[in-house]
């Protein structure tokens, strides 16, 4: 069965500081993949997706992701992170059918001052 | 242009009632996806038109819940006999085509009591 795991359910980092959001996936084949942001009482907004190509993918905001075959990771990175990026992240995963994405269950990061 | 809307944005409904939830995808989007989000989960898929059809209607918990895309543009998530577990914030996405990154509406809060 196709999945999407993100193993940490918070995260908290300084403002300043480095962020890296861990997310696996478990396909038959490489999905399509992507990294969503969620503001508390706001839509999924897509911060970046990977087709195919060149690993390492650059989204909005200054995040970026990269692709690692071997590992079946696609985990998302920021260097330096800013209060307006506490909120929740969410990686997901399009199958061959292409017909819905499988989403992981999030991660939930604050932002210390 | 315009993004994905969803009328209403929040809707209260006593258990046993029948709902309706609105979608209107961004326009010349030919793919409409419905997904449910409960507290602190991802979203998980409920169904997927291409057009007016639908193509995978594979993650309706049951036959309480049904949804149409009449003319191919704007669909109606239909839930009928509420329970308490419905309550959850359900998600509509449109994109392209199938296959294709998908855009998300904000959502409607749906509590019912």
């Amino acid at each position: 069965a196709q999945s999407v795991t993100q193993p940490d359910i918070h995260i908290t980092v300084s403002e300043g500081a480095s962020l890296e959001l861990r997310c696996n996936y478990s396909y038959g084949a490489t999905p399509y993949l992507f990294w969503y942001v969620q503001s508390p009482g706001q839509g999924l907004q897509l911060l970046l997706k990977y087709f195919s190509g060149d690993t390492l993918v650059q989204g909005i905001k200054g995040f970026e992701a990269e692709f690692k075959r071997s590992q079946s990771s696609f985990n998302l990175r920021k260097p330096s992170v800013h209060w307006s990026d506490a909120a929740e992240y969410f990686c997901a995963g399009l199958g061959a059918a292409g017909n819905k994405l499988t989403f992981g269950g999030g991660t939930r990061v604050l932002v210390k001052p | 242009g315009a993004g994905v809307s969803q009328t209403p944005s929040n809707k209260v409904t006593e258990k046993g009632k029948y709902v309706e939830l609105r979608c209107d995808p961004i326009s010349g989007h030919t793919a409409l996806y419905w997904y449910r989000q409960s507290l602190g989960q991802g979203p998980e898929f409920l169904i997927y038109f291409q057009g007016t059809g639908a193509a995978d209607d594979s993650g309706l918990p049951n036959d309480r819940f049904f949804a149409v895309r009449p003319e191919g543009s704007v669909s109606t998530l239909k839930i009928q006999r509420t329970e308490r577990g419905d309550s959850a914030v359900y998600l509509c996405a449109s994109s392209l085509r199938g296959y294709n990154e998908q855009f998300f509406g904000p959502g409607t809060r749906l509590t019912v009591l």
